[in-house]
């Protein structure tokens, strides 16, 4: 079984269009990601969810909405697309830990490359 | 801000052989994780290992282990008896023990020569 998957894994679009990218964990986490890997390769964090509670968001356009309806999904909606928008986009999981021996791996899924023509 | 630098964009190794690739980090917490990080070409984003920075041992997996100098704020992987399948992007990552935000490298590209 997957267990953080994405979809669509690729998408392709005319700027100004709106989209949507899904992501689900069944590793029964409570934290999820969304993280952009641009066409250098470099990854950057833009949002966290902590039991559908926004902890973590990185100057990100607010083009970019992140939705959590429970702990296990967490959706990306882009409004507007830019051609700068073309990345690929990871979802990621983790459970937040509860002492200090803890380590809240985050696990991560297949990504989506979103292309903007 | 925690930054992590990987100082060698592309590296090669011959099958079988043994490589290292650098990384070295920036902060001033004491409480942290490390990662190594794989992403093959089907870019899917594969956790090779990581460290606890409290834990003096370093970690191995298989035929991956680090060499952790906390007092150096070094953290490189070594990748014994390559193999094929080890041809990847390699990234290393930073985790501070207060923090979700995981702090990426820049990566480095692994080649193995068969």
């Amino acid at each position: 079984d997957t267990a953080v998957s994405q979809t669509p894994k690729y998408l392709v679009t005319q700027m100004g269009n709106d989209k949507s990218i899904k992501c689900e964990q069944n590793l029964g986490h409570d934290t999820m990601y969304w993280y952009k890997q641009d066409s250098k390769k470099f990854l950057k964090i833009m949002f966290s969810y902590n039991n559908k509670e926004l902890i973590i968001n990185e100057t990100v356009p607010n083009r970019f909405s992140p939705k959590s309806p429970d702990k296990a999904h967490l959706n990306l909606h882009i409004n507007s697309l830019e051609l700068g928008d073309s990345a690929v986009y990871f979802c990621a999981s983790s459970q937040r830990p509860k002492t200090s021996a803890d380590t809240d791996t985050q696990y991560f899924g297949p990504g989506t490359r979103l292309t903007v023509l | 801000a925690q930054t992590v630098t990987q100082s060698q964009p592309e590296m090669s190794v011959q099958e079988a052989e043994t490589v290292t690739l650098s990384c070295t980090y920036d902060t001033s917490e004491s409480d942290y994780y490390l990662f190594w990080y794989k992403q093959p070409p089907s870019r899917q984003m594969i956790l090779v290992i990581r460290q606890e920075a409290y834990k003096q041992q370093n970690a191995t997996e298989n035929r991956f282990s680090v060499n952790f100098q906390k007092a150096a704020k070094s953290f490189s992987l070594k990748i014994s008896d390559s193999q094929l399948g080890d041809a990847a992007m390699y990234f290393c990552a930073f985790l501070d023990g207060g923090s979700e935000k995981l702090v990426f490298g820049k990566g480095t590209k692994l080649t193995v020569n068969p």
